[in-house]
């Protein structure tokens, strides 16, 4: 079963605007990872962010992670048309199910130039 | 970062047959892998953890004798859809990590994936 839920669906925006997607989850984790995909493709690891952290960045790119509320961001500043594709979260318990990711529903975000 | 590799990328069969998917770390070893799936528009399950040289571990839900698991070696692992119906059709993509547990990097490197069509 999914871990958790993604907000929203689906995201259209234009070139240069930010992008917020937000995903909820419900058990307790070791640590928390996006991931892009274009469609029909594989998955591109972005961020991953450890249970312990509350903020991450890497380049364009923000997460947030509030453990007490089992939520977190990502927000991807000035948005690029490149940047078309679905976004999902993955979460790993850790101690015996190191690895295993637990998929949010996934965000589709559509950069329009 | 990481390679990762699955083949076929896509294949179509007739209901019955079997399909194999490869999927292969092309520049590290990897003593795990994972195999998912996904369904259009959808998310990714997880299936089974596949570990080299021990017998894979599955998930609640997926039936082992449908989908054989074999991790040959640190670089190869490999998915039988066994008597394929045409709601095994579904995008299927392996993962693997360098390392899990503290101090470990934790990342997961997925290979692009293999659409199956059963007919």
């Amino acid at each position: 079963s999914q871990q958790g839920e993604e907000d929203p669906q689906a995201l259209s925006i234009q070139e240069g605007e930010n992008a917020t997607m937000n995903c909820s989850y419900k058990t307790s984790i070791n640590n928390l990872q996006w991931y892009r995909q274009n469609s029909g493709r594989g998955l591109v690891h972005l961020i991953l962010i450890r249970s312990n952290e509350r903020e991450k960045h890497s380049g364009r790119l923000r997460v947030t992670l509030d453990t007490s509320k089992k939520s977190s961001s990502l927000l991807i500043t000035a948005s690029r048309a490149a940047d078309t594709a679905s976004y999902f979260c993955a979460t790993d318990a850790g101690t015996d199910s190191w690895g295993k990711l637990q998929f949010g529903s996934g965000t589709q975000v559509v950069v329009t130039p | 970062g990481a390679v990762v590799s699955q083949h076929p990328s896509w294949v179509i069969c007739k209901s019955g047959t079997s399909v194999k998917i490869e999927c292969r770390s092309l520049d590290f070893q990897a003593t795990t892998m994972f195999w998912y799936r996904q369904f259009p528009k959808q998310s990714l399950m997880l299936m089974a953890t596949s570990n080299e040289g021990s017998k894979a571990t599955y998930e609640q839900g997926v039936e082992k004798d449908k989908f054989l698991i074999n991790h040959a070696s640190l670089t190869l692992s490999t998915l039988t859809v066994t008597s394929a119906h045409p709601e095994d059709s579904s995008f299927y993509i392996c993962s693997c990590g360098l390392g899990f547990g503290s101090g470990s990097r934790d990342t997961q490197y997925f290979g692009p994936g293999t659409r199956l069509t059963v007919l």
